[in-house]
């Protein structure tokens, strides 16, 4: 069963970072692609970025140019966001997905599955 | 940045069809994803490459993408079908991957 699982909530002050990880199982890790979506409280889906798990190559949205982070440990089946300078509106709950078909290139399919996410809470 | 526009909110009777729109600039030359969000929930995809279904979801869940409109059609519709929906794009442009606005679905 292809599964993404990710690490616990965390509660952090502005200024600081934080980083998220996020499992895989049943699949071949490094054929796919994945995503990280972040959503503010009460708010639509938003697409932070992309990492290749066969090259590395990355895809970051421009407004978090910067800031974000995206890697991946093989050895591990696990990729990692992380997101410095944090703001009271970097509060949210962050998601990794797979990318829905297999390709270590590029990025651009759907998204399937999804973790079950973390919620970032930043605050004073 | 390429933009994709949802209406806020359908409201549908049970056993009706929902249809709700997501409208881009010559979206019918993307593909297009779609994705259900039940509250507290992880997004699943209901739709990709504009009208193809994962396994498991239901036949009652269709898509179509034509000019600058692509739609998704919920026929009839039950009271678990109440969500959150959301289109998806990559814009080549920008190198992004772009999601819509999202479109509440409520069961009446």
């Amino acid at each position: 069963q292809v599964q993404l699982v990710q690490s616990g909530a965390e509660v952090k002050k502005p200024g600081a970072s934080v980083k998220v990880s996020c499992k895989a199982f049943g699949y071949t890790f490094s054929n796919y692609g994945i995503n990280w979506v972040r959503q503010a409280p009460g708010q639509g889906l938003e697409w932070m970025g992309w990492i290749s798990v066969y090259n590395g190559d990355t895809y970051y949205a421009q407004n978090l140019q910067g800031r974000v982070i995206m890697t991946t440990d093989t050895s591990t089946n696990t990729a990692y966001m992380e997101l410095r300078s944090l703001r009271s509106d970097d509060t949210a709950v962050y998601y990794c997905v797979r990318d829905g078909r297999a390709s270590g290139s590029h990025p651009g399919y759907w998204f399937d599955p999804w973790g079950q996410g973390t919620l970032v809470t930043v605050s004073s | 940045s390429y933009v994709l526009t949802q209406p806020p909110s359908v409201s549908v009777a049970p056993g009706k069809t929902a249809r709700i729109t997501c409208g881009g600039n010559k979206i019918g030359s993307r593909n297009v994803h779609w994705y259900q969000q039940k509250p507290g929930q992880a997004p699943v995809l209901v739709v990709y490459y504009d009208s193809n279904r994962p396994s498991g979801i239901p036949e009652r869940f269709s898509g179509s993408n034509s000019g600058n409109t692509a739609t998704l059609t919920i026929s009839r519709v039950e009271a678990g079908d109440e969500a959150d929906y959301y289109c998806q794009v990559w814009d080549r442009g920008s190198d992004h991957n772009v999601f819509g606005t999202g479109t509440k679905v409520t069961v009446l």
